[in-house]
């Protein structure tokens, strides 16, 4: 089974206007986190947002914020004012326990922006 | 720039070949971790190196091999190529063995023919 849901596979939005990008996990352990990436035509993986599973505050980074319901387990990305240069892939990860002790991040098979002029 | 670097940036050759894929850490990170990123597969864990010691290991294959080395740089190695094995290649750091933080490498472009 999926752990990881981006049920988007593109958006759309007019630039300077708000999007939000759909995440769902699926988890059982109490401790976990979850990351936003972004990935340009370029190619290269951009952290853009972490929140932890105990953090009571929604986390944000400037024009990034992340819309975290833990009983849903929902970890929505909202961009404020998009701008042309949020062009681009969308990843959420969610870090995971593994064997041994270590972590892993496990993937959403992604979400593609468009921000249009 | 995320202080990632990974050589080289494109690689073409040929099935049944080997090569050899390097990654540098950001200064002060201990943590390796290598991911694959395919069309079909999405984005996977490989493997993860700290402190020069194997951590965890995910949907690696066994043609595939890592290291890391006491300068705390790290070489995934592939061998016996085969046409699926094209791939963007992710190398990424973080300063302790958790994720709190993980820096991804701009990434290997491997195209096998």
């Amino acid at each position: 089974a999926q752990k990881i849901t981006q049920t988007q596979p593109g958006m759309f939005v007019q630039e300077k206007e708000a999007v939000t990008l759909d995440c769902t996990y699926d988890t059982s352990d109490q401790s976990y986190g979850l990351f936003w990436y972004k990935q340009p035509s370029s190619g290269e993986m951009i952290f853009l947002i972490y929140q932890g599973s105990y953090d009571e505050q929604n986390a944000t980074e400037g024009r990034y914020s992340l819309n975290f319901q833990k009983a849903r387990k929902s970890a929505n990305l909202v961009i404020s004012a998009s701008q042309l240069g949020d062009s681009a892939m969308y990843f959420c990860a969610m870090r995971e326990n593994t064997q041994g002790g270590s972590e892993k991040l496990v993937f959403g098979k992604g979400t593609k922006l468009t921000v249009n002029p | 720039d995320s202080g990632v670097t990974q050589t080289p940036k494109h690689l073409i050759t040929a099935t049944g070949q080997r090569v050899t894929l390097r990654c540098s850490p950001r200064s002060g990170d201990l943590s390796v971790y290598w991911y694959q990123q395919s069309l079909d597969q999405g984005l996977q864990f490989l493997i993860q190196y700290y402190n020069g010691e194997e951590r965890a290991k995910g949907n690696i294959l066994e043609r595939f091999s890592a290291q890391q080395f006491p300068d705390l740089h790290s070489e995934l190695n592939l061998s016996s190529l085969e046409l699926g094995d094209s791939a963007l290649y992710f190398c990424a750091s973080s300063v302790g063995s958790g994720l709190d933080e993980q820096y991804f490498g701009p990434g290997t472009r491997l195209t096998v023919t």
